[in-house]
């Protein structure tokens, strides 16, 4: 089954420690995006990757830090969580970026952190 | 930048019925792609209906349509035969599609909820 699966899927934390949302696409999709969601202000880009190793920052990259080693798996890392990236998080893949494509996207993660 | 406004917080239908959602954007691109999701309580995004800037048609899927009003800004989804399973945030994204290649620009969202 094509999908983006995303780990974990509901994760607690606390402040200043080190965690990773692994996020990864079986369709073979140059694309890939993290976004979070919040109350009243949609969904926003983190940042996005057009192919293996190029990586780009999305509207509010600030915290985070993305690695694309791979063409499936692209991470999102938290290297110092904080209350205030306490959000609803997405991966999200498209064929290519390109021409309107189909994005999909993961489960989504519920991070608290605390 | 590209900004996209759907005013309308929260709406509410009895199934069966008709429901509009609004939603308005602001470019100064030509050329761009909008898009209506959809996220039920499973929080799972489904991609409901795609639309292309340059083609004058307005797109359909089954019970689902637009109102794609270029000149406007406008981009509204009208849900026909409103079912319980149309109950969730619908989403409303624009796409660029020249420049922030791939990059979607979301909507605030608006909770839809069908009453039996």
């Amino acid at each position: 089954e094509a999908q983006v699966t995303q780990n974990p899927r509901y994760l607690i934390t606390v402040t200043g420690k080190k965690l990773t949302v692994t996020c990864s696409q079986n369709m073979n999709h140059e694309y890939m995006s993290w976004y979070r969601q919040d109350p009243g202000l949609g969904l926003r880009q983190i940042y996005y990757s057009m192919n293996v190793e190029v990586t780009d920052k999305g509207d509010v990259p600030e915290g985070y830090k993305v690695s694309r080693k791979e063409k499936r798996n692209f991470p999102l890392i938290l290297e110092s969580p904080s209350p205030n990236q306490t959000s609803l998080y997405f991966c999200a893949s498209s064929l290519s970026g390109g021409f309107g494509t189909e994005a999909f996207f993961g489960q989504g993660t519920r991070l608290t952190v605390v | 930048a590209q900004t996209v406004t759907q005013s309308q917080p929260e709406m509410s239908v009895q199934e069966a019925e008709t429901v509009t959602l609004s939603c308005t954007y602001d470019t100064s691109e030509n050329n761009y792609y909008l898009f209506w999701y959809k996220q039920p309580p499973s929080r799972q995004m489904i991609l409901v209906i795609r639309q292309e800037a340059y083609k004058q048609q307005n797109a359909t899927e089954n019970r689902f349509s637009v109102n794609f009003q270029k000149a406007a800004k406008s981009f509204s989804l009208k849900i026909s035969d409103s079912q319980l399973g149309d109950t969730a945030m619908y989403f409303c994204a624009f796409m660029n599609g020249g420049t922030s290649y791939g990059k979607l620009t979301f909507g605030q969202g608006t909770i839809l909820t069908v009453h039996p």
